[in-house]
């Protein structure tokens, strides 16, 4: 079946450098890819909606500017944590939907980032 | 505002035991409930679309039913490999996008 890639799993860095994640659609296209954040215990927390070939749409208090977003081709979607803080240390996850019934069938693996 | 309450937080089963996640949700305009599973460190798995009240869906040892305001996951006779986060969302077309549930986390023991 489908699978959406998810790149690097887990990430350790400093604070105030930037940590790009990559998220790949592997056997199909999607022109729409959602960026979650999770914190231990709590709910998937939608950041933002990636839309191939325009801009992002990002939720209510989600910082545009530390959270740049690309979907530059139909398999390949990038989340960019810029100036990152030990505050932005959390699991992110990417998702695709299934475009024949808009589904959110397709999760990656979801990275841990851990700032120092 | 929509809103999705998993319960319980947690449950230990024992191998065999069988039980039912909840999943309530006060959203307008539902137009569809999934079920995913979660394992530590790793992204959602699909397991099932719920699109209105009545229907029901089931795969393997799972079993997932809706209402107009809640939905469950039934386990029969659950196996230690059951053992994970379920994870319970709604999807509106007021949000145009899917609310999480906080997840009920699963352990079933021999």
């Amino acid at each position: 079946g489908a699978v959406v890639s998810q790149h690097p799993s887990w990430v350790i860095c400093k604070s105030g450098t930037s940590v790009k994640i990559e998220c790949r659609s592997l056997d199909f296209q999607a022109t729409t890819m959602f960026w979650y954040r999770q914190f231990p215990k709590q709910s998937l927390m939608l950041m933002a909606t990636s839309n191939e070939g325009s801009k992002a749409t990002y939720e209510q208090g989600v910082e545009k500017d530390k959270f740049l977003i690309n979907h530059a081709s139909l398999t390949l979607s990038t989340l960019t944590v810029t100036s990152a803080h030990p505050e932005d240390s959390s699991f992110y996850i990417c998702s695709a939907p299934d475009r024949g019934t808009n589904t959110e069938a397709f999760f990656g693996q979801g990275t841990r980032l851990t700032v120092v | 505002e929509d809103q999705v309450t998993q319960s319980p937080e947690a449950l230990r089963l024992q191998e065999g035991e069988s039980s039912s996640l909840n999943c309530s949700y006060t959203v307008s305009g539902l137009r569809g409930l999934f079920w995913y599973r979660q394992d530590p460190g790793k992204g959602p798995e699909f397991l099932f679309t719920l699109y209105s009240a009545g229907e029901e869906k089931e795969k393997e040892r799972l079993k997932a039913t809706l209402t107009k305001k809640e939905s469950f996951l039934h386990i029969t006779a659950p196996k230690p490999e059951d053992s994970a986060t379920y994870l319970c969302a709604v999807f509106t077309g007021t949000a145009s996008k899917l609310t999480f549930g906080t997840g009920t986390r699963l352990q079933v023991t021999l």
